[in-house]
């Protein structure tokens, strides 16, 4: 039970590159969320997904896309990176229980753009 | 827009020394979380608060939800260097109607945590 996974953990691009990060989950959890988080601001909701074949925007999903085609996968895509998307990555996935939400992460993916 | 204000930012202390984080807002929000993040890690959920004016405690920490759903803190008693670490609050927006919902959790900036042994 591997739980959150993300691939790859550290990447740089050049400016204008393009790659997608992919969130694994084996947890069948309905709803998965992507943030980026930079020091000082927290995490910030990027894109998230309430089940297979549905995505919604974040707070902050300008120059990102994502796909949700199967229910253990989430991937999010830059098309043309640009040095402000420097961050690191977060996918999560969540369970709801007695009135409360519980997200748990993966291990996240730094990303560096030159 | 919910936003959610946590100080102090940066926290250094000695060993056995207590210490309060503070998560406010001027939102309601449905739930409220506190995670812990070690460096190269994900956040891991610590606890989680639903009721006003609840208290939970987790051996040495006690973690309070304000009586009108909009702020938290967290207490540590006798910090050890193994509480170092990222400490995030995060609330929950309020439930859907029908009782759907999903998390859209709003995060604080969060609070750097290092014990000194």
């Amino acid at each position: 039970n591997a739980g959150v996974t993300q691939t790859p953990k550290f990447r740089v691009l050049k400016t204008g590159q393009s790659m997608t990060l992919l969130c694994a989950q084996d947890m069948n959890h309905e709803y998965m969320y992507w943030y980026r988080q930079d020091p000082g601001m927290g995490l910030r909701l990027i894109h998230y997904s309430v089940g297979e074949g549905t995505t919604a925007k974040g707070e902050v999903p300008d120059g990102y896309n994502v796909s949700r085609l199967k229910k253990q996968n989430f991937l999010l895509g830059l098309e043309s990176a640009a040095p402000s998307q420097t961050s690191v990555y977060f996918c999560a996935t969540e369970t709801h229980s007695g009135g409360a939400y519980t997200q748990y992460f993966g291990p996240g993916t730094r990303l560096t753009v030159l | 827009t919910q936003l959610l204000e946590q100080s102090p930012q940066f926290l250094s202390i000695q060993e056995g020394e207590n210490l309060t984080v503070y998560c406010n807002s001027s939102s309601v929000f449905s739930s409220l979380q506190w995670y812990r993040q070690e460096p190269g890690e994900g956040p891991v959920l610590l606890v989680t608060v639903v009721t006003g004016g609840e208290v939970k405690k987790l051996k040495r920490l006690t973690f309070q939800f304000g009586d009108a759903r909009k702020d938290s803190s967290l207490h540590i008693t006798a910090a050890q260097p193994g509480d170092t670490g990222l400490y995030l609050c995060a609330g929950a927006g309020p439930m859907h109607a029908g009782g759907t919902s999903y998390g859209k959790l709003t995060f604080g900036q969060g609070t750097i945590l290092t014990v000194h042994p």
